[in-house]
């Protein structure tokens, strides 16, 4: 079983809806980061969160360290927004990033 | 903002040759730099951290001897694929911490 879990694997949406991804964990963590990943495979930090709630734009993030779960909240979803959206955890100190298999996203027009 | 630039963004080279990947830390000296390896469908996974001055350290089943790590200076980590094969056709990326998670571009490796 991984360490950190995503769902859904794949999700297709029409412009304008709203979307939630969500990922789940099963280690203790320090911290937890949002990542997207465009087709070219470039990677761009959203969020970097260890408790409650952070907005950016048309962006949320929210965090229940105690439920170990973590979801990323897209308002108005354009084509634009089409990406994989990964989740992944900081165990802790300067120690590298372990990630969920990641969502793939399809806004349709 | 951190920045790390790796190159090359894509390569194509044939079985058996060497192919380097070099990261650069731009506007900060990285200490420490991690690098991820991705099969298409697949999450990104670590294979090794490189230590500036020091050897690197690998994760099981990653060959030290195939990935060959370099961290010379504190602006400049490279991986070099050595004796490439089909199999190492995957997405490699560097990763470092000094500034939050600040992600090189990616490199495509196919190798045929």
């Amino acid at each position: 079983k991984n360490e950190v879990e995503q769902s859904p694997q794949n999700l297709t949406a029409q412009e304008g809806e709203f979307i939630t991804i969500n990922c789940s964990y099963s280690v203790g963590i320090s911290a937890l980061h949002w990542l997207q990943q465009h087709p070219g495979g470039g990677i761009v930090s959203l969020f970097m969160l260890s408790s409650g709630k952070k907005k950016h734009g048309r962006l949320i993030a929210t965090i229940n360290i105690q439920e170990k779960h973590s979801s990323l909240h897209i308002t108005a979803s354009h084509p634009r927004d089409s990406a994989v959206y990964i989740c992944a955890v900081i165990i802790g100190g300067n120690t590298p990033l372990v990630f969920g298999k990641g969502t793939r996203l399809s806004v349709i027009a | 903002g951190a920045v790390v630039s790796q190159h090359p963004s894509r390569v194509i080279c044939k079985s058996g040759t060497s192919v380097k990947i070099e990261c650069r830390s731009l506007d900060f000296q990285a200490t420490t730099m991690f690098w991820y390896r991705q099969f298409p469908k697949q999450s990104l996974m670590l294979m090794a951290t490189s230590n500036e001055g020091s050897k690197a350290t690998y994760e099981q089943g990653v060959e030290k001897d195939k990935f060959l790590i370099n961290h010379a200076s504190l602006t400049l980590s490279t991986l070099t694929v050595t004796s490439a094969h089909p199999e190492d056709s995957s997405f490699y990326i560097c990763s470092s911490t000094v500034v939050g998670y600040t992600f090189g571009s990616g490199t495509r490796l196919t190798v045929v």
